[in-house]
């Protein structure tokens, strides 16, 4: 079993603030690290698939950035909107096709 | 129409029974998954199949049994189902070409007294 770790467990967040969460993953045998987005009484959808190290993905307002050689990785959402409010995982994938995920940052945003 | 689907989406059971959880999927992947979800647990692979010949134990396969009948079906067997399995269960798909990205199906909840 990898150690994939993600902090905080939960964040509130006030409307229009930014904010950021991490996923740390072991920083050996990496093939890929995924975002996932999971609403409640939805499944969890794909945000970003990030491979290179230095990796910087956006989508929005929401972006990602990646460091293989430290195994970390954050998620920053500026601008928090209500609609934001979702548990948001981080997947490591491991050069053999294995995937560990991280237990989630569950975030609310406050109107 | 979903691209993966899972049934049934819901389903309570008394402790002993066996029960089988099926998951189709049109995508065309070869690679199918089966994920347990327990609060503040996030995602715990049970079993994976990269190709119809090929499957494998995840980090919790302890319980159940899975068959991967075609390359459109992955279907999950709890051959004696005990209370502590009662967790929402994911199927997922991926594809290599997008280094593994899961697609999963809405999900079964699932119940057992």
């Amino acid at each position: 079993i990898l150690n994939v770790e993600q902090s905080p467990q939960s964040l509130h967040v006030q409307e229009g603030d930014s904010t950021n969460f991490t996923c740390s993953f072991p920083s050996s045998n990496f093939y890929a690290l995924h975002w996932y987005r999971w609403e409640t009484a939805k499944s969890p959808e794909a945000l970003f698939v990030m491979t290179l190290n230095g990796d910087e993905k956006k989508k929005g307002r929401i972006s990602a950035t990646l460091n293989t050689k430290e195994g970390y990785s954050y998620l920053y959402i500026k601008g928090s909107q209500p609609e934001d409010s979702a548990t948001y995982l981080c997947a490591f994938v491991s050069n053999d096709y294995k995937l560990s995920f991280g237990a989630g940052t569950t975030v609310t945003v406050r109107a | 129409d979903a691209d993966v689907t899972q049934t049934p989406r819901n389903r309570i059971t008394k402790t002993g029974k066996r029960i089988m959880l099926e998951c189709s999927q049109t995508k065309g992947h070869d690679r199918m998954y089966w994920y347990r979800q327990d609060p503040g647990l996030g995602l715990q692979l049970i079993y994976y199949s990269f190709d119809v010949k090929d499957i494998n134990k995840g980090e919790i396969s302890d319980g159940y049994s899975v068959s991967r009948q075609a390359q459109a079906k992955f279907s999950l067997s709890l051959e004696s189902a005990i209370p502590n399995q009662t967790a929402l269960y994911f199927c997922a798909t991926s594809d290599s070409g997008t280094a593994e990205t899961q697609y999963f199906g809405p999900g079964t909840r699932l119940l057992v007294l």
